[in-house]
């Protein structure tokens, strides 16, 4: 099983300013990696797949690096509507999914 | 415009049964794979199961597996999950998701929320 590990749990950034959300694989998952945004009552929302690619209509603050084991999804200009829950998922051995345990990202 | 429509939560007694549907349109249902994943009361998201497009392979999360069946009727646009010998810690919303070309979760449903609890 894979096991992903997101860092740190909550992160506190005033707006404007530039967020840096960390993910780990506990294997190689290769460039099988999304991110996903979940704001309070609604359903998650896929932001980037491929570790770097910007699913459609994602604006392009944000943004995925990585490869392998280790991630990074970069938010260059918080705005007000940025602060919520993101999880990362892998699916490096799709058709089994297995997601991160979140980061929430709140304002300072 | 995508959608998916989840229903059928509600409140069972541990050892109980309920069955999920999720109602798709917006795009050529019979033509991804569909999963769900669900999420415990302030917990992270957890996949439950995936279904392939004809539904000749299903795949689950070993937590469900033995209790759980995923389903899909391609004529109906419409997704299921049985649930069965349901445990006090299947306590969750429970989304239906539509995997899209990259493998990645495009769209989301709602959600609809199963209670466990005597």
């Amino acid at each position: 099983e894979i096991v992903m590990t997101q860092s740190p749990a909550t992160l506190s950034v005033s707006p404007g300013e530039r967020a840096t959300l960390s993910c780990r694989a506990s294997q190689s998952v290769s460039s099988n990696l999304a991110w996903y945004q979940q704001k309070p009552g609604q359903a998650p929302r896929l932001l980037i797949y491929g570790a770097s690619t910007r699913a459609t209509g994602i604006p392009a603050r944000f943004s995925g690096s990585g490869s392998g084991t280790e991630f990074t999804l970069t938010i260059s200009s918080l705005q007000s509507e940025d602060f919520a829950v993101y999880y990362c998922q892998q699916y490096n051995n799709w058709p089994l999914y297995t997601f991160g345990q979140g980061t929430k990202l709140e304002i300072k | 415009e995508v959608q998916l429509v989840e229903s059928g939560g509600g409140l069972v007694q541990p050892g109980g049964s309920l069955r999920l549907s999720c109602a798709a349109s917006g795009f050529t249902f019979s033509s991804y794979w569909m999963s769900w994943v669900r999420q415990a009361p302030g917990k992270g998201l957890e996949w439950v199961a995936n279904i392939k497009q004809d539904g000749s392979e299903k795949y689950y999360v070993d937590s469900v597996k033995g209790r759980f069946t995923i389903s899909r009727d391609n004529a109906k646009n419409s997704l299921y999950l049985q649930m069965n010998s349901l445990r006090a810690e299947d306590t969750a919303v429970y989304y239906c998701a539509q995997g899209d070309d990259s493998r990645a979760l495009g769209y989301w449903g709602q959600g609809t929320l199963v209670t466990v609890s005597s």
